[in-house]
């Protein structure tokens, strides 16, 4: 079965240090892996993606993510936190085609001075 | 151009009653997905149209929520003699037909309550 585990349900981070959210999957196929930022009241937003290739794929807003098949990962980094980073992110899976995604239950972020 | 909208943005009724979410995708978009996100959760995916049809509807829970796109283009999602479990965010997304995993764009969602 096709899952996300976001081991992390909150993490808090003082602004300008570096931060990293796990995500691991479980998936039969090439997994196509996904980012998203939910802030309160407002809709998912892509933070970027991994379909093939380069395994450390940069996005919007100075993210990363680095996609590791031995160790069935997809974690999101950035090096230097803002205030304005507080948010719900979650992980997620899909295949290729235009298949629905499984979504991790997400990593709140709260971000101290 | 306009991004995916949902209307209405927040929706209260009482338990029995019927209800529908309606989704306008993004112009052109011909793929069209529905999910549900409960509270402290992640999105869970209900159903997904191509075209004007149900590509995949596995994820709707009972036969209380129906989902129609009969132009291919705006969706309705109705629910049937609502239930206090049905409380939740409704989202919708929209994303191009194409051979990769092509992104899907998110709506606000409509919040639903159900007294």
């Amino acid at each position: 079965a096709q899952s996300v585990t976001q081991p992390d349900i909150h993490i808090t981070v003082s602004e300008g240090a570096s931060l990293e959210l796990r995500c691991n999957y479980s998936y039969g196929a090439t997994p196509y892996l996904f980012w998203y930022v939910q802030s309160p009241g407002q809709g998912l937003q892509l933070l970027l993606k991994y379909f093939s290739g380069d395994t450390l794929v940069q996005g919007i807003k100075g993210f990363e993510a680095e996609f590791k098949r031995s160790q069935s990962s997809f974690n999101l980094r950035k090096p230097s936190v803002h205030w304005s980073d507080a948010a719900e992110y979650f992980c997620a899976v899909g295949a290729r085609g235009n298949t629905p995604l499984v979504f991790g239950k997400g990593t709140r972020l709260s971000v101290i001075a | 151009g306009a991004g995916v909208s949902q209307t209405p943005s927040n929706k209260v009724t009482e338990k029995g009653k019927y209800v529908e979410l309606r989704c306008d995708p993004i112009s052109g978009h011909t793929a069209l997905y529905w999910y549900r996100q409960s509270l402290g959760q992640g999105p869970e995916f209900l159903i997904y149209f191509q075209g004007t049809g149900a590509a995949d509807d596995s994820g709707l829970p009972n036969d209380r929520f129906f989902a129609v796109r009969p132009e291919g283009s705006v969706s309705t999602l109705k629910i049937q003699r609502t239930e206090r479990g049905d409380s939740a965010v409704y989202l919708c997304a929209s994303s191009l037909m194409g051979s990769g995993a092509d992104e899907q764009f998110f709506g606000p969602g409509t919040r639903l309550t159900v007294l």
